[in-house]
């Protein structure tokens, strides 16, 4: 399954909104158990990435609750409400429906 | 908490193999299947493979297949990957990830950095 995520590069000012979009090559909603198998990611410089997004729209315990992730079938949405300084980092959206599992290319996210 | 930690950098010829550990914490070895995952300078991330610590079954991606072993000691809560032929494309950040079976990957290991030149 290819992930595909836009915009590579994004810029967003303090307190405002970030939207980042990933959009897979096939339905990674699964009828076994009705769950969407993406899950989102957030990777600062030099670190390994940190999940923050599971089954597209549960949060992992101890991420904001800025964080939101939205979507089903094949388009799906990870949401900034109110960007702070420390979100500066590059966003991966997975699919784990079938291996192998694939991540999206990465959005850079910046600020304004 | 688990936590996975892995083996230092290493720096490796063309043709060579090299083999990166990743310790689980505490007794919590078996607790996760173990995935490793790569990232080139500047690239994507890019899944190799995964074992179920408890009995040892092991799927490798395809582009891998041949080339890369996956393989676990129990008693020292660890598990190993091993990359043979190494080519200079290989050079990346290696990393291992537990799931939950096939999900989505959590804890990390902090990366052990591969260099082949």
């Amino acid at each position: 399954i290819v992930m595909t995520q836009s915009p590579d590069s994004l810029a967003v000012s303090l307190g405002e909104r970030a939207t980042i979009t990933c959009k897979s090559s096939q339905s990674v909603l699964h009828s076994s158990n009705s769950k969407n198998h993406l899950a989102w990611y957030q990777q600062k410089s030099g670190r390994p990435p940190k999940l923050l997004i599971y089954w597209a729209s549960t949060r992992q315990s101890g991420v904001p609750d800025r964080f939101s992730g939205s979507g089903s079938g094949t388009d799906f949405t990870l949401t900034i409400s109110s960007l702070q300084a420390e979100d500066v980092a590059v966003y991966y959206c997975q699919q784990y429906y079938n291996s192998p599992s694939t991540f999206g290319q990465g959005t850079k996210l910046e600020i304004k | 908490q688990v936590q996975l930690e892995q083996s230092g950098a290493e720096v490796k010829k063309p043709g060579a193999s090299v083999k990166v550990s990743c310790r689980a914490s505490g007794n919590s070895f078996g607790i996760y299947d173990i995935n490793w995952i790569r990232q080139g300078a500047g690239q994507g991330l890019e899944w190799m493979g995964w074992m179920n610590p408890a009995s040892g079954h092991t799927v490798y991606a395809e582009k891998f297949q041949g080339r890369v072993t996956i393989t676990r000691s129990p008693s020292l809560s660890t598990a190993y990957m091993e990359l043979s032929s190494l080519r200079s494309e290989d050079t990346a950040v290696y990393y291992c990830a537990g799931s939950d079976s096939s999900s989505y990957y959590e804890p990390w290991g902090q990366g052990t950095l591969v260099t082949v030149s």
